[in-house]
């Protein structure tokens, strides 16, 4: 039973446009989400988080926009660079009864072609 | 600077052999986990701590176990690898509430021959 789930193995964008990465989840419980990035051979490095009680968190280049009506949540690059291109992840927090593990998508490869 | 290091980065081994795969940081975590990660695939957990002389098995069976003697070190032990073994190990460590999310290692690509 997967509670995070990114239906996008993979995804190209062209450099300068907007790449937008989904992510769905079935918890409700759920109360923080978070974005990382991955390079091959390199551990995930954080990117961005929201609260479930926020609708868009911005940071730079990156927004993240939660739906909990529809248990979705995008994240948002604008605009595309080359070194974009990773396996980026998203993840979502269980609260304190279950000591705030993550539990994890598989990732979407995103792909930024010149 | 503050970080979390593994070691080794690459390890190609035997079939049968004892293999430990070392984590350290350096933020003063309390909670330290053990993910296994394959190409395409979500990261497993395999392993966490949340204190010294705490251990806990994650969601996936492993067939590993670990230590946590320092609250900066967790390593991770094959007594015996396979070839299923073979994977991406990538350790992390996290504050109490994980506001921050987690810091991860940069792995250990196993392989088992």
């Amino acid at each position: 039973d997967q509670q995070v789930k990114q239906n996008s193995p993979s995804l190209s964008v062209q450099e300068g446009r907007i790449s937008i990465l989904n992510c769905d989840y079935t918890n409700s419980m759920f109360d923080y989400f978070l974005w990382y990035k991955k390079y091959p051979a390199e551990g995930p490095t954080f990117l961005i988080s929201i609260s479930s009680i926020k609708d868009k968190n911005e940071d730079g280049r990156f927004t993240v926009f939660l739906n909990k009506s529809a248990k979705h949540l995008s994240l948002h690059i604008v605009p595309s660079q080359p070194g974009d291109s990773a396996v980026y992840f998203c993840a979502a927090r269980k609260g304190m009864d279950s000591n705030y593990q993550l539990i994890w998508g598989a990732g979407t490869k995103l792909i930024i072609k010149p | 600077e503050a970080d979390i290091y593994q070691t080794p980065r690459y390890l190609v081994i035997g079939t049968g052999k004892k293999i430990t795969l070392e984590c350290s940081q350096t933020m003063g975590h309390d909670k330290m986990y053990w993910y296994q990660q394959d190409p395409g695939m979500e990261l497993h957990l395999i392993h966490y701590s949340y204190g010294v002389n705490s251990t806990e098995k994650g969601d996936l069976s492993s067939e590993s176990t670990v230590s946590r003697i320092r609250t900066e070190h967790f390593p991770l032990t094959l007594e015996s690898a396979r070839p299923s073994h073979t994977s991406q190990y990538l350790c992390a460590s996290s504050e109490d509430q994980g506001y921050y999310g987690y810091t991860f290692g940069s792995g250990t690509r196993l392989t088992v021959v």
